[in-house]
């Protein structure tokens, strides 16, 4: 019962260096985000897909693009990484779907990314 | 706009003592509340959440929390705090668009 899997734990980019943070659920759920943590900010949602096919910004998309590969699998990919993006990484998923009540979101254990 | 406010980024209780844990959140209407908790280098896990059923909800661990429309508060506590209880506690909202808030988030400890 593995949830939510992030790959890779952790991860030392020089700055203009690009890279794609990977995740995957085998919960059959219709939703998956990306949030970044950073200290005395909490989470900030990055991109959700509400369903496969779908993408939407969420509150920080700027030098994130996100592809939603299938149900399972949603990517988070940053292009051209700045110091300013040394977070640590959470991909969640949950139900979702219209009808849906919504439990809330299960997390993978996180990406910790440093950019130099 | 809706938003969610935790009061006190660092909490220190005896262990033992009750732990109180603030949550207030800005909203038109009630929304789902949630409470994780996030040990060191771990991910989010959650301990309990509020989806417009019993205003009193009970958690994993001994955590509960009741949501109060009048005063838009959903705190966390524990009657008795254990060391293992040492960790970062955010509470987040839901509204319509499924699309979990979080809080900034409190870390507590606990003073043996």
């Amino acid at each position: 019962n593995a949830g939510v899997t992030q790959t890779p734990k952790f991860q030392v980019l020089k700055t203009g260096q690009s890279m794609t943070l990977q995740c995957a659920q085998d919960m059959n759920h219709n939703s998956m985000y990306w949030y970044r943590q950073d200290p005395g900010m909490g989470l900030r949602l990055i991109y959700y897909s509400a369903s496969e096919g779908t993408t939407d910004k969420g509150e920080v998309p700027n030098g994130y693009n996100v592809s939603r590969l299938n149900k399972r699998e949603f990517s988070l990919r940053l292009e051209s990484a700045a110091p300013s993006q040394t977070s640590v990484y959470f991909c969640a998923s949950s139900e979702g779907g219209a009808g849906t009540v919504n439990y809330g979101y299960t997390f993978g254990s996180g990406t910790r990314l440093t950019v130099v | 706009a809706q938003s969610v406010t935790q009061l006190g980024s660092h909490v220190s209780v005896s262990e033992g003592a009750l732990v109180l844990l603030r949550c207030n959140y800005s909203s038109s209407v009630p929304p789902y509340l949630f409470w994780y908790v996030q040990y060191p280098n771990q991910g989010l896990q959650l301990l309990l959440k509020y989806t417009s059923a019993a205003t009193l909800v009970k958690g994993i661990n001994g955590f509960e929390a009741e949501f109060k429309k009048s005063e838009t508060s959903f705190h966390l506590t524990k009657p008795s705090a254990h060391m293992s209880d040492a960790a970062e506690y955010f509470c987040a909202v839901m509204f319509g668009n499924e699309k979990l808030t979080f809080g900034t988030g409190t870390r507590l400890t606990i003073i043996p």
